[in-house]
């Protein structure tokens, strides 16, 4: 079955750029979508199809995917981004990553 | 405004039976795609089953493969899922997302509903 790879956790700096991973195989080819879920809350997905922000998310997320890895951005970070992050791509089913704990300091 | 709305979690023995239901308002319920998705407690996301916006498709993960069956009715703009031989590792948070095309990407999720398995 398909897997996708994620750090258990990211750390940065207030104001800072955040980078965080997803590897799966030749996922490029992939649709990969990303979801915040703050502690208690349901997910809430910032960014799909690579890199399109769904209205209400701000400009600092931003996406990227190529060969075996797409990568979630979020520039000039906030506290209100500490979060998990959860990767998803569709593989003749749904595949979530691991999950990243972002942590701001 | 959209809505999502899951209920019918609870306590459940392990080999027992639970039905979730996602009850939906604000859109044009029959013309989307639907996911469950769920979250075991402190784990991460774990995608369990899809169904077409007609109903005539659906998929499973492999972990609830032969236990679990997705359904809805679309007249009555809701969402279900049929939880069987459930096991200790079947608890979780329980959501129900819609699926928006293209990427297969859930932009609307309900509060989720919980399942614990448990004698």
């Amino acid at each position: 079955s398909y897997e996708l790879t994620q750090p258990p956790s990211v750390s940065v700096l207030l104001g800072q750029t955040a980078s965080i991973t997803c590897s799966g195989d030749k996922l490029a080819e992939k649709d990969v979508s990303w979801y915040q879920q703050k502690p208690g809350q349901s997910p809430v997905v910032v960014l799909y199809q690579d890199r399109k922000r769904p209205s209400g998310i701000p400009e600092r997320f931003s996406g990227s995917n190529s060969g075996n890895t797409a990568t979630l951005t979020i520039s000039g970070t906030q506290a209100m981004d500490e979060a998990d992050y959860y990767c998803q791509a569709w593989d003749r089913s749904g595949v979530f990553g691991g999950g990243t704990k972002l942590t701001v300091l | 405004e959209v809505q999502l709305v899951e209920s019918g979690g609870g306590l459940a023995q392990p080999g027992g039976s639970l039905r979730l239901s996602c009850e939906v308002s604000g859109f044009s319920f029959n013309t989307y795609e639907m996911n469950w998705v769920r979250q075991a407690p402190g784990k991460g996301l774990e995608w369990v089953s899809y169904i077409s916006s007609n109903g005539s498709t659906k998929f499973y993960a492999d972990s609830v493969k032969g236990r679990f069956t997705i359904s809805r009715d679309n007249a009555k703009n809701s969402l279900y899922l049929q939880l069987n031989s459930l096991r200790a590792e079947d608890t979780a948070v329980y959501y129900c997302a819609r699926v928006r095309p293209p990427g297969y990407y859930m932009d609307v999720w309900g509060k989720g509903t919980t399942v614990t398995v448990s004698s």
